[in-house]
């Protein structure tokens, strides 16, 4: 059983252009949600996918944006780069949101801006 | 609003020694969880433990305890005959019973093992 996956491992990107990182998650799981990790901090809520609709949204500005597939894959997307935005990217996947369960995360995104 | 506060950046211990790791947490909900994860240098962040807030008994997984502190709003880990295999960054982390399953992380506690 394969457990939360993600692409690409690492990407550089440059000021000001886009950026797609996808996630697949744990089979079973219907629930995708996103986090930002900078360096040497904790990871922040970005958003939270179910029923392929945004469930829930942290303080991330709209330049952040998702989308989750039918087979309960997810994209999260970047517009705008600033140099603040490198980050690993986590995704976690669960099953309903509505009640607590645990939260498996994938192995991330390494974002760099340059 | 949810906050979580890790006052340790870094830590160590001697091999099959024990160490606590310590983290506060902070909401106005009365019903919550908390969670201690590990993220080793392969970056996946693994559950270590968990602890329902409503329940008085502390949380126990092997050599892995928690001391919560419901009052003091106080929830440490407690790591006892440390391994080499649990170097890894520690990040406490809390959900509230009220959202949706999105968890609030501390800044994280780095632990090393010394041989």
């Amino acid at each position: 059983d394969a457990g939360v996956t993600q692409s690409p491992t690492h990407l550089i990107k440059t000021r000001g252009q886009q950026v797609t990182l996808r996630c697949s998650p744990k089979s079973g799981h219907d629930t995708v949600s996103w986090y930002q990790q900078a360096l040497g901090q904790g990871p922040q809520f970005i958003f939270q996918y179910y029923e392929e609709e945004e469930r829930q949204r942290g303080n991330f500005p709209d330049r952040f944006s998702g989308h989750q597939f039918p087979n309960y894959s997810s994209e999260l997307n970047v517009n705008a780069l600033l140099l603040g935005d490198s980050a690993l990217y986590l995704c976690a996947s669960s099953l309903d949101p509505g009640s607590y369960n645990e939260q498996f995360f994938g192995p991330g995104t390494r974002l760099t801006v340059l | 609003a949810q906050t979580v506060t890790q006052s340790q950046p870094e830590m160590s211990v001697q091999e099959a020694e024990t160490v606590t790791l310590s983290c506060t947490y902070d909401t106005s909900e009365s019903d919550y969880y908390l969670f201690w994860y590990k993220q080793p240098p392969s970056r996946q962040m693994i559950l270590v433990i968990r602890q329902e807030a409503y329940k008085q008994q502390n949380a126990t997984e092997n050599r892995f305890s928690v001391n919560f502190q419901k009052a003091a709003k106080s929830f440490s880990l407690k790591i006892s005959d440390s391994q080499l295999g649990d170097a890894a960054m520690y990040f406490c982390a809390g959900r509230d019973q009220t959202g949706a399953n999105n968890l609030f992380f501390g800044t994280g506690t780095r632990l090393t093992v010394i041989p």
